[in-house]
């Protein structure tokens, strides 16, 4: 079974703080992704990646940048936070781009920025 | 451009009864259609995908979904609901090109009333 796991399940991080939100997956996916869900909102894409090193913005990239140094890892940074990034954040990965192929999701990371 | 739209973002049912979530999707291309589900503190788990061939999809937990291109539908259903089925579901549309994308809808929280 694929495992997708997040470094922490809740955090509680402060105005300004840089924040880091760690995802590993085990079974050799290329393509990451990170999403923030809010209530009505759905799941809206911050960033991904299809390689090592490799990344693309998604639709809400602003306040955000990521990390990808190993294929298994990527992380997502709060270079400041701010208020309205407390939020729920879902890692995600699939084997590569091709469209037909299921994303499998990590368990989330609740973050409250006061 | 791909998009999504879930009818409802909150569905209310009685034990046994039928249970029915809607989505509409929008695409230029063929599509390929997800349906996840989220349970309360976790991340989203896949409940079934059309990709091609057989427009009746069957999934996990006795769900199914039927692709109708004439109607761009692809709604969930299950015959019975369990009272373990209350959770938020998520339709997604594949983005028509490599990357592996999904667009999501805006959730559907179901409620199982005994």
């Amino acid at each position: 079974d694929v495992k997708v796991t997040q470094s922490s399940r809740y955090l509680v991080k402060r105005t300004g703080e840089k924040v880091f939100l760690e995802c590993v997956q085990d079974m050799d996916h290329e393509n990451m992704f990170w999403y923030r869900q809010d209530p009505g909102l759905g799941l809206r894409l911050i960033y991904f990646s299809y390689d090592v090193k490799m990344k693309e913005k998604g639709d809400i990239p602003e306040g955000y940048s990521v990390s990808r140094e190993k294929k298994e890892r990527f992380s997502l940074i709060l270079e400041s936070a701010s208020t309205n990034q407390t939020s729920m954040y879902l890692c995600a990965s699939s084997l590569n781009g091709r469209p037909y192929n299921e994303q499998f999701f990590g368990p989330g990371t609740r973050l409250t920025v006061l | 451009a791909q998009s999504v739209t879930q009818l409802g973002s909150h569905v209310s049912v009685s034990e046994g009864a039928l249970v029915l979530l809607r989505c509409n999707y929008s695409s230029s291309v063929p599509p390929y259609l997800f349906w996840y589900v989220q349970y309360p503190n976790q991340g989203l788990q896949l409940l079934l995908k059309y990709t091609t061939g057989a427009t009746l999809v069957k999934g996990i937990n006795g769900f199914e979904a039927e692709f109708k291109k004439s109607e761009t539908s692809f709604h969930l259903t299950k015959p019975s609901a369990h009272m373990s089925d209350a959770a938020e579901y998520f339709c997604a549309v594949s983005v028509a090109s490599n990357t592996g994308k999904l667009i999501f809808g805006q959730g559907t929280t179901l409620q199982v009333k005994p």
